[in-house]
């Protein structure tokens, strides 16, 4: 199976703080890579899919970048509301897989 | 809007058989993929399986000798059995619609229920 990597585990940030998360597959998975917002005691929400296209209604705050095997989740400007867990997901190769998460903190 | 929601019994005694089932309301079961993911605070996210409206399936080689998923199109609903469960199959399980540009793997998630905690305990 791919291994996901997320970088780091947990950070602490402030509103209007620019975030980057970066993931990192074990090996290539070309831009079959997704993102995933989670609140606590809430489901997964879908952000990214294909490395960068943004999820119907997902703000333009969210982007994301790379390819193959390094990639990266930026928030542009840290709201209240994006404090929350953050995964990557490979699903380009047979399992999917996810990362291990990104706690964001206040 | 999609809406998808988890259905089945929170408790569940180890040795029998896990059985949720999901239904998709604001959308059809077809062309689409639909998975199975659960969570569990010392595994993190596993991707269970998933079925095509079709009814081609695709499981979890870690677990797929102990799980089954079917589609009822004409119910709009797709559920999971998981069979011979212990402990370790604790989690909260989500279902997920999967739609977009495919990988080998499966395809991206745009949709998911609210999750629902099954605990396996006698």
């Amino acid at each position: 199976d791919i291994q996901m990597t997320q970088s780091p585990s947990s950070l602490s940030a402030s509103v209007g703080d620019r975030v980057t998360i970066t993931c990192r597959a074990s090996q290539g998975i070309s831009n079959h890579l997704a993102w995933f917002q989670q609140k606590p005691g809430k489901a997964p929400k879908s952000l990214i899919s294909a490395a960068f296209t943004l999820q119907s209604g997902v703000p333009s705050k969210f982007s994301g970048s790379g390819s193959g095997t390094d990639f990266t989740l930026t928030i542009s400007s840290l709201q209240p509301e994006d404090f929350a867990t953050y995964y990557c997901q490979q699903y380009n190769s047979f399992p999917p897989t996810f990362g291990g998460g990104t706690k964001v903190e206040i | 809007q999609v809406q998808l929601q988890e259905s089945g019994p929170g408790l569940v005694k180890p040795s029998e058989t896990l059985s949720l089932t999901c239904s998709v309301s604001g959308g059809s079961t077809s062309p689409y993929y639909w998975s199975w993911i659960r969570q569990t605070p010392g595994m993190g996210l596993e991707w269970i399986g998933n079925v095509y409206y079709s009814g081609r399936t695709k499981y979890n080689p870690s677990l797929r000798s102990r799980i089954t998923i079917s589609v009822d199109t004409s119910k709009n609903q797709f559920s999971l059995q998981m069979s011979s469960v212990t402990a370790a199959d604790t989690a909260v399980y989500y279902c997920a619609r999967e739609s977009g540009y495919c990988g080998d793997g499966s395809c991206p998630i745009d949709y998911w229920g609210q999750g629902t905690l099954v605990t396996v305990s006698s």
